[in-house]
């Protein structure tokens, strides 16, 4: 049992440059989300999704776009990448919403040069 | 904006003794959560306790929540070199967006 897989690990794109951060979980949760960890700030929301076919936006989505084609994938994309989305990108999801813990995946390190 | 807020920022201590930390936070909310965050890994639910709820025990961990001060305190018993890691907790409000604070990092010696 994989739990959630987040593809690649790392990356350094230049700015402008766009990318795609794959999130796969096995444990046919309904919801996930991606969040970005900056030192000092800890996690913040950027887009959310409650079911296949649904995306919503969370604390931070300016300059991320999402995708829910497939009830165990999850897809960030950058469109034209800045050196303010340099960060740690975390994928998580849970059953149901509320009162139930989270499960994450060990984060993808983007650096925008 | 974040939500929780953690204290202290860092804490060092020996192996065998007790680490507390403090979180705060400033709207109403549904329950609280404790993540521990290994360096360079993803975050590990711990404990989650609702609202109405004011104190939980998990093996070493117990939690307190007190909502009239809207504060939250996560106590490791008997702390090992293994628990060594950044604790986080999160809020949930009941408006499809969880919060965390920004961590205390604890340094258990042996």
């Amino acid at each position: 049992n994989a739990g959630v897989t987040q593809t690649p690990k790392f990356r350094v794109l230049k700015t402008g440059q766009s990318m795609t951060l794959l999130c796969a979980q096995d444990m046919n949760h309904e919801y996930m989300y991606w969040y970005r960890q900056d030192p000092g700030m800890g996690l913040r929301l950027i887009h959310y999704s409650v079911g296949e076919g649904t995306t919503a936006k969370g604390e931070v989505p300016d300059g991320y776009n999402v995708s829910r084609l497939k009830k165990q994938n999850f897809l960030l994309g950058l469109e034209s990448a800045a050196p303010s989305q340099t960060s740690v990108y975390f994928c998580a999801s849970n059953r149901r919403w509320g009162n139930q813990p989270q499960h994450f995946g060990d984060g993808t390190r983007l650096s925008i040069l | 904006s974040q939500q929780g807020e953690e204290d202290p920022q860092a804490l060092s201590i020996q192996e065998g003794e007790n680490a507390t930390m403090n979180c705060s936070y400033k709207t109403s909310i549904n329950n609280l959560q404790w993540y521990r965050q290994n360096s360079g890994r993803g975050l590990v639910h711990l404990i989650l306790i609702r609202s109405n709820e004011r104190e939980k025990h998990s093996g070493r961990l117990r939690v307190t929540l007190d909502t009239s001060k809207k504060s939250s305190s996560l106590l490791i018993t008997a702390s090992r070199a293994a628990d060594t890691a950044s604790y986080f907790c999160a809020t949930d409000a009941n408006n499809n967006d969880m919060r965390f604070g920004a961590g205390t990092r604890l340094t258990v010696k042996p």
